[in-house]
């Protein structure tokens, strides 16, 4: 099993393009989980799927769109990226919400 | 006040000795937890979950106090390999939030 997988693994956008970033996983889990993380600092949750065919707003949503595709794929989509979204960022999913999660190897995204 | 909150560190500690760092959280009807390391530039990974009776797992020990809202973990015999951000992470009403995590280093 690979668990989550996500491509690409690195991206360099200039200010203005789109992306994006897509997620996997293969252990059947009901919910998945976009975050990011800057330098020093801890994770933030972008959006969430608590299960195929739900996605919420997680803390920090602005400037993002989610698609939850199937029970295995969850997108993360930057329609005009900036400067301000340079960061790594994670996709992890759960059995359910509130258990443990299991991340991806992470996306670094620079925008220039 | 953070939902959950950690010491950043780092704690600088000798290899082989124990250390240990709290993580506290402010719901108090928060009903499960976890402890998670992540190195530097990857993903974090789950280390153990902390249940009410405390656990153990070879050198890693976690515990929970409810009537104090903290867990703790406690690292024996400590290795180099250990060296990494530990991140505290409590499901709080089916969300879950991580802490900033505490810096570990470990020195020959």
């Amino acid at each position: 099993n690979a668990g989550v997988t996500q491509t690409p693994k690195f991206q360099v956008l200039k200010t203005g393009q789109s992306m994006t970033l897509q997620c996997a996983q293969d252990m059947n889990h009901n919910s998945m989980y976009w975050y990011r993380q800057d330098p020093g600092m801890g994770l933030r949750l972008i959006y969430y799927s608590a299960s195929e065919g739900t996605t919420d707003k997680g803390e920090v949503p602005n400037g993002y769109n989610v698609s939850r595709l199937n029970k295995r794929e969850f997108s993360l989509r930057l329609e005009s990226a900036a400067p301000s979204q340079t960061s790594v960022y994670f996709c992890a999913s759960s059995p359910g919400t509130g258990y443990e999660q299991y991340f991806g190897p992470g996306t670094r995204l620079t925008v220039t | 006040r953070k939902e959950v909150e950690q010491d950043p560190g780092p704690f600088n500690v000798p290899e082989g000795a124990t250390v240990a760092f709290n993580c506290t959280y402010s719901n108090s009807a928060s009903q499960s937890f976890f402890w998670y390391r992540q190195d530097c530039r990857k993903e974090p990974k789950l280390l153990m979950s902390v249940y009410s009776s405390g656990n153990e797992d070879g050198r890693f020990t976690a515990q929970l106090n409810r009537a104090s809202q903290y867990i703790s973990l406690l690292i024996r015999d400590s290795k180099l390999s250990d060296s990494a951000t530990y991140l505290c992470v409590v499901n709080s009403a089916s969300k879950i939030i991580f802490g900033s995590g505490t810096r570990l280093s470990i020195r020959p």
